[in-house]
């Protein structure tokens, strides 16, 4: 059983809606969440990051992280043709090696 | 922003063959990490590097090798290339404390082996 899951998608959506993309995770041990925008041929660029359980808001972005349900979630506002990408999910446990675990990445559409 | 630069961000080489992937970040930052991506597939760590001289594997067996002997580079070179190594390459450094950090990604390299 991996220890990250993220739904691949594709998640096709109009231009305005409101995205919803999610990650479940196994291990009780991970402290830092993130969330991470890749687009086609090009290297992952951090969007989020979270420490522990709560919400955290940037621009049209929210990270909410739900460490009772081992369930993270990211949640794009006024949604552009521009967020047409690939969003993964990162997770790690902290201390000296920080070793981030992904999810395999959801592809988003946005539909103009 | 961040500054991490990968070359060639192309390749496509025939089966044997010697190759080295560069990648170089001009922020400072001690630690340092390659990947590989596959399509569909999560990012899965093969190297990392906590500083000058200090090498890992990774969570991924390779059988690529690297070397950190500048702070700004950390290359990775598979000595004989075989179509099992076609895939995406993803190097990233990171800066900060125990876990309060982030990693930041260069973008990429493409190997194609024949």
């Amino acid at each position: 059983q991996k220890e990250v899951e993220q739904d691949p998608g594709p998640l096709s959506v109009p231009e305005g809606a409101i995205v919803s993309l999610n990650c479940t995770y196994s291990n009780s041990a991970f402290q830092y969440f993130m969330w991470y925008r890749q687009y086609s041929r090009k290297g992952p660029e951090l969007l989020m990051y979270t420490y522990s359980s709560g919400n955290k808001e940037d621009g049209r972005f929210t990270a909410q992280v739900d460490k009772s349900s081992k369930y993270i979630s990211l949640f794009i506002r006024d949604s552009q043709p521009s967020d047409s990408a690939t969003y993964l999910c990162a997770m790690s446990r902290g201390g000296a090696t920080n070793k981030l675990i992904f999810g395999t990445g959801t592809l988003l559409a946005v539909q103009p | 922003e961040a500054d991490i630069y990968q070359t060639p961000r192309y390749l496509v080489i025939g089966t044997g063959k010697k190759i080295t992937l560069e990648c170089s970040q001009t922020m400072g930052h001690d630690k340092m990490y390659w990947y590989q991506q596959d399509p569909g597939m999560e990012l899965h760590l093969i190297h990392y590097s906590y500083g000058v001289n200090s090498t890992e594997k990774g969570d991924l067996s390779s059988e690529s090798t690297v070397s950190r002997i500048r702070t700004e580079h950390f290359p990775l070179t598979l000595e004989s290339a075989r179509p099992s190594h076609t895939s995406q390459y993803l190097c990233a450094s990171s800066f900060g404390d125990r876990g309060r950090e982030t990693q930041y990604f260069g973008p990429g390299t493409r190997l194609l082996v024949l």
